[in-house]
């Protein structure tokens, strides 16, 4: 079964601080992927980033950064220097190639509010 | 190129009645996914196609949910006989190949 926990519900912070958003994963392939999108109160999900099971290089665009360690199963993603239009609901997910339908398994999300 | 478009934005309905949404992928896109997704959670998978077969279906999809997507372009989910649960954001992605899903705007559901 595949599973993602996202633990931290909300976080608020000052504009111009840095915050991670923590991910951790469950899955027994050994072949998965893992994503981040955001949900702005428009609704529609923006993909971020895909990783694979595969490659554990940290990656960084602009002012987001992702680290992946299978070791603890997480795969954190940090907004450096923060800024108001950050503020969105934010997901992680899993796919993993069980059934071949490679469908997304999400967290209940992590609600960015960035304060002016 | 465009994105996956999703029609109606926002659709009301009474319980009882029966509702139809629309998604059109990205074009050439061979995989299209329906999910839902209630307030305070994350999406839910619902369904898939590869071209125009429907190839798995979750728990989630009761038999008043019906979801097709003829010659393999845009798809439709119609849900009959509305219930209160079934209030939620209908969130529809597509996919070449099985990787990268992106999404469409949703549709909300409201259901009195």
């Amino acid at each position: 079964a595949q599973k993602v926990t996202q633990a931290q519900t909300e976080i608020s912070v000052v504009e111009k601080e840095d915050v991670t958003l923590d991910c951790v994963y469950e899955t027994r392939d050994t072949t998965y992927y893992l994503f981040w999108y955001k949900q702005p109160p428009s609704g529609e999900l923006v993909f971020l980033i895909r990783r694979n099971s595969f490659d554990e290089q940290n990656e960084i665009s602009g002012r987001y950064s992702w680290n992946f360690q299978k070791s603890t199963s997480s795969f954190n993603f940090t907004i450096t220097a923060s800024q108001v239009v950050d503020s969105a609901v934010y997901f992680c997910a899993l796919s993993a190639d069980q059934t071949g339908a490679n469908n997304l398994f999400f967290g209940t999300g992590t609600r960015l509010t960035v304060i002016p | 190129d465009t994105g996956v478009s999703q029609d109606p934005r926002h659709k009301i309905t009474k319980r009882g009645q029966n509702v139809t949404f629309r998604c059109d992928p990205i074009s050439e896109h061979n995989r299209l996914y329906w999910y839902r997704q209630t307030l305070g959670q994350g999406p839910e998978f619902l369904t898939y196609f590869q071209n125009e077969a429907q190839l798995e279906k979750s728990r989630l999809l009761s038999d008043r949910f019906s979801a097709e997507r003829p010659k393999g372009s845009f798809s439709t989910l119609e849900i009959q006989r509305t219930e209160q649960g079934d209030s939620a954001m209908y969130l529809c992605a597509s996919t070449l190949g099985g990787e990268t899903q992106y999404f469409g705007p949703g549709t909300r559901l409201l259901v009195l």
